[in-house]
């Protein structure tokens, strides 16, 4: 079983929906719960940004962590073409270092 | 502020050459990091570094070695390259209070070993 679990898609969405992307893991440690944004053939940029369980909001985004149940989710309200890119959830426990999901690939139709 | 610089883009490598690719931060961030990502595996840690004359290896760091002279750069050297080695690279770095959490990544280098 791979510590992060993420469904790669691609995931196909009108303009305007809400898209919901999710991750699950099995290590019990991490604490730090990290969403990046990846546009094709660039590199990731950084989300989100939470700790511990809890929902953190910014904009057209929100993430939710859920530790008793180790699944972590991003939410996009009134989603835009250009949010079309992949979409890789990422965590890490105390100092250790960051383990990333595969990504999902989320496509927002016209 | 430029970000992180990643050089080259692309390159074409035979089996058994070696080079260097090159990294390089205008943010005074003392943490750097090399990782590799290929399809279906997700980003993976080759090698890092706290500051500078301090690095110390990742999760796949079998093939490749790292310097950091200074706090702005941190070159990766891959040796007697092999079709495995066919990824793309990226460079990151971050501040010390974040950790390795909030990284800024570099825009890739796209090496195909052949």
């Amino acid at each position: 079983q791979k510590e992060v679990e993420q469904d790669p898609g691609p995931l196909s969405v009108p303009e305007g929906a809400i898209v919901s992307l999710n991750c699950t893991y099995s290590n019990s440690a991490f604490q730090y719960f990290m969403w990046y944004r990846q546009y094709s053939r660039k590199g990731p940029e950084l989300l989100m940004y939470t700790y511990s369980s809890g929902n953190k909001e910014d904009g057209r985004f929100t993430a939710q962590v859920d530790k008793s149940s180790k699944y972590i989710s991003l939410f996009i309200r009134d989603s835009q073409p250009s949010d079309s890119a992949t979409y890789l959830c990422a965590m890490r426990g105390g100092y250790q270092k960051v383990t990333f999901g595969i990504g999902t690939k989320l496509q927002v139709i016209p | 502020n430029a970000g992180v610089t990643q050089t080259p883009k692309f390159r074409i490598l035979k089996i058994g050459q070696s080079m260097t690719l090159q990294c390089a931060q205008d943010m005074n961030h003392n943490y750097m990091y090399w990782y590799r990502q290929d399809p279906g595996m997700g980003l993976k840690l080759i090698y890092y570094s706290v500051g500078a004359g301090i690095t110390d290896k990742g999760e796949v760091p079998n093939g490749y070695n790292v310097s950091r002279s200074t706090t702005e750069d941190f070159p990766l050297r891959l040796e007697l390259a092999a079709p495995s080695q066919t990824s793309v690279y990226f460079c990151a770095s971050s501040f010390p209070g974040t950790g390795f959490s909030e990284a800024f990544f570099g825009q890739g280098t796209r090496l195909t070993v052949v």
